[in-house]
């Protein structure tokens, strides 16, 4: 079974500021990684995805993520936040056996303050 | 493309009503699930498809029927709403070449009184 962890609920953050959002992951098996956005009253989407290859991995709208398989993270950062960047954050995991089952962190909220 | 929909957006229930949540897909992806977003508890699958007449249990199956007869849809049923199922519900669907991308609805708000 797996588990993901997102140990901080809610991240304050200042406007054109570095920040970084942890996620950890426990699983008995290899697993993909992945994070997602959530914007107020809107469906999740994909920010980046980590299935092989290079342990750094950029996504969209200037996130990148690194996997630490040593110490079962997949934390997020993005050097400069804007507002926009405003949202709820999950991290989430699936086995690479190929049943394509996601389990999700509970979450952390990006709160951008100008 | 609409990519994934789902109707109704907002759905008030009594305890003991029965409803289905729709979802929709128009990218031709085998690949189908349901979850439920509660407070401090992220994402949960309820049950999910890898492609039409296959469906399968997910974490938090009870309460919750599904079926897929075709591609495009695959509702979700609530045979008799309790109110442990007041949540938001997402649906979401990937491609068999790209199945760990999953591309989520807007969700439907369901309230159980």
């Amino acid at each position: 079974a797996q588990s993901v962890t997102q140990l901080d609920s809610q991240v304050p953050v200042f406007e054109e500021a570095p920040v970084e959002l942890r996620c950890n992951y426990s699983s008995s098996v290899s697993v993909y990684l992945f994070w997602y956005v959530q914007y107020p009253n809107q469906g999740l989407q994909l920010l980046l995805k980590y299935l092989s290859g290079s342990t750094l991995v950029k996504g969209i709208n200037g996130f990148e993520a690194e996997f630490n398989k040593s110490q079962t993270s997949f934390h997020l950062r993005k050097p400069s936040v804007h507002i926009s960047d405003t949202a709820e954050y999950f991290c989430a995991v699936s086995e690479i056996s190929g049943t394509y089952k996601y389990i999700f962190g509970t979450g952390t909220r990006l709160k951008v303050l100008a | 493309n609409a990519g994934v929909t789902q109707t109704p957006k907002f759905q008030v229930l009594k305890t003991g009503q029965s409803m289905t949540l729709q979802c929709a897909q128009d990218m031709n992806h085998e690949y189908m699930s349901w979850y439920r977003q509660d407070p401090g508890m992220g994402l949960r699958l309820i049950h999910y498809s890898v492609g039409a007449g296959i469906t399968d249990q997910g974490e938090v199956p009870n309460g919750y029927n599904v079926s897929r007869s075709t591609t495009e849809d695959f509702p979700l049923r609530l045979l008799s709403a309790a109110p442990s199922q007041t949540s938001v519900y997402f649906c979401a669907s990937s491609s068999d070449s790209s199945p760990y991308e999953q591309y989520f609805g807007p969700g439907t708000r369901l309230t159980v009184t």
